[in-house]
């Protein structure tokens, strides 16, 4: 069954150093998102990706933060310089056209600045 | 700003009873949808509703919504342990606008 996948599952980082997160969506979707989640609570909306390029983005989504489809599959997130509040989870998701369909979401990258 | 209501944020029940989680919304969307978490797990999609009076039944989970009132109801029968995750109700607008989640705890 087609899946998103994330890597890495779990990245440390100091405070200040650049990030790059890596999400493969499923092979024909159009539209690609970025979510992260703080440990317990609300899955807050970074940004959504469609047609090579930004759609939306939210307030979190600052001049920090970048995202890329570098090729036909990948799909990355990029934040430059991180800080301790970026510590969570980012849920990397895609979804096809079509009324029905859902996103579907990656297993996820944890990362930890410290 | 389109808000996403959901109450109980935390239930704990009993296997074999049955409750309804409630989701309120604050304007008109052309879908819904419920997801469910395991802990420290991703989203898994469960419901997708398009219509006023879709209901979708899967197993113990029945989820309808009601576009007139801005209301989506989660309805859970006969809960058991397998039940236990946190549920949420998501709104689609330009993204997908998650509420604040359900924790669910089912007891023997």
């Amino acid at each position: 069954e087609p899946e998103v996948t994330q890597t890495p599952s779990h990245q440390v980082t100091q405070m200040g150093q650049e990030v790059i997160l890596r999400c493969v969506p499923i092979s024909n979707h159009l539209y690609f998102y970025w979510y992260r989640q703080i440990l317990g609570q609300k899955v807050e909306f970074l940004v959504s990706f469609y047609n090579n390029e930004i759609s939306e983005k939210s307030e979190i989504f600052d001049d920090q933060f970048s995202v890329e489809r570098p090729d036909g599959s990948n799909f990355t997130l990029k934040i430059r310089s991180t800080k301790l509040e970026d510590s969570a989870m980012y849920f990397c998701a895609s979804r096809d056209q079509g009324e029905w369909t859902e996103a579907f979401f990656g297993q996820g990258t944890r990362l930890t600045v410290v | 700003e389109l808000k996403v209501e959901q109450n109980p944020l935390f239930l704990s029940m009993q296997e074999g009873k049955n409750y309804t989680i409630y989701c309120n919304y604050s304007t008109t969307s052309d879908r819904l949808y419920w997801y469910r978490q395991d802990p420290g797990k991703s989203l898994e999609s469960l419901f997708v509703l398009l219509s006023n009076g879709a209901v979708k039944q899967e197993g113990r989970l029945m989820a309808s919504l009601d576009t007139k009132a801005r209301l989506s109801t989660l309805h859970i029968t006969a809960a058991v342990h397998d039940l236990s995750a946190t549920y949420f109700c998501v709104l689609s607008g330009y993204a997908l606008n998650f509420g604040k989640g359900t924790s669910l705890l089912v007891t023997p």
